[in-house]
């Protein structure tokens, strides 16, 4: 398996525009999380998928960020409209079962910039 | 989840073993305790995990307090490609994987 994919790698915006990153967890994988990172606050855990049902999202920061897990394979984090402190490195994790007693996974991260 | 707590950096010389400290005194019966490694530009990469009983692997080998309080991981011949951030996470009964600031290790040449 090709790991955790994610894309875009690197990605500026303007202020305002929306914003769409992606990931492709590993196949048969059913737990998918989106981390934040930022040199201030470090990795934050903003969501998590079970099955594809989002089962926490209160990490989310505001309305402004949305996260969709539509099939196994795919899963979108949005944000509209993005702001200058939405910038940071985005990850996406998958593991095969519950995180606490097995191995997670990463992607190599989306680089989000807001000018 | 349990807090834990490690110091920000650590330095070690190539060839020679390394011991990253964490503390998680607050850890419950069923916590796990995981270690991930972060290098540059990449995202985390899971290095070890373990309960109660000490725990190796190819890459490291975590040694956990009889009370589970605290727990070492051990890099037995450290190189220059082990230069990264060391996560020490304690995974809760549930889901979740807290990230704290983690230790930064410099291994000299």
């Amino acid at each position: 398996d090709a790991g955790v994919i994610q894309s875009p790698r690197h990605e500026v915006t303007e202020m305002g525009q929306e914003v769409t990153l992606r990931c492709k967890p590993i196949s048969g994988h059913n737990s998918l999380f989106w981390y934040r990172q930022t040199m201030m606050r470090g990795l934050e855990l903003l969501i998590y998928f079970n099955n594809n049902v989002p089962i926490d999202d209160s990490g989310m920061p505001e309305d402004r960020f949305s996260a969709k897990m539509p099939n196994a394979s795919f899963s979108t984090l949005k944000i509209q409209p993005s702001e200058p402190r939405d910038s940071a490195v985005y990850f996406c994790a998958s593991t095969g079962g519950t995180a606490y007693n097995t191995e997670a996974f990463f992607g190599q991260g989306t680089r989000l910039t807001v000018v | 989840d349990a807090k834990t707590t490690q110091p920000n950096s650590m330095e070690s010389n190539e060839e020679e073993p390394v011991h990253l400290p964490c503390n998680h005194s607050t850890i419950s019966g069923t916590d796990y305790i995981h270690w991930y490694l972060q290098l540059p530009s990449q995202g985390p990469e899971y290095v070890i995990h373990g309960l109660t009983s000490n725990v190796n692997n190819r890459m490291a080998s975590l040694a956990i307090a009889e009370d589970r309080k605290s727990s070492t991981l051990i890099l037995h011949r450290a190189t220059l490609r082990d230069a990264a951030v060391y996560y020490c996470l304690s995974g809760g009964s549930n889901y979740k994987l807290t990230f704290g600031k983690g230790t930064l290790l410099t291994v000299n040449p």
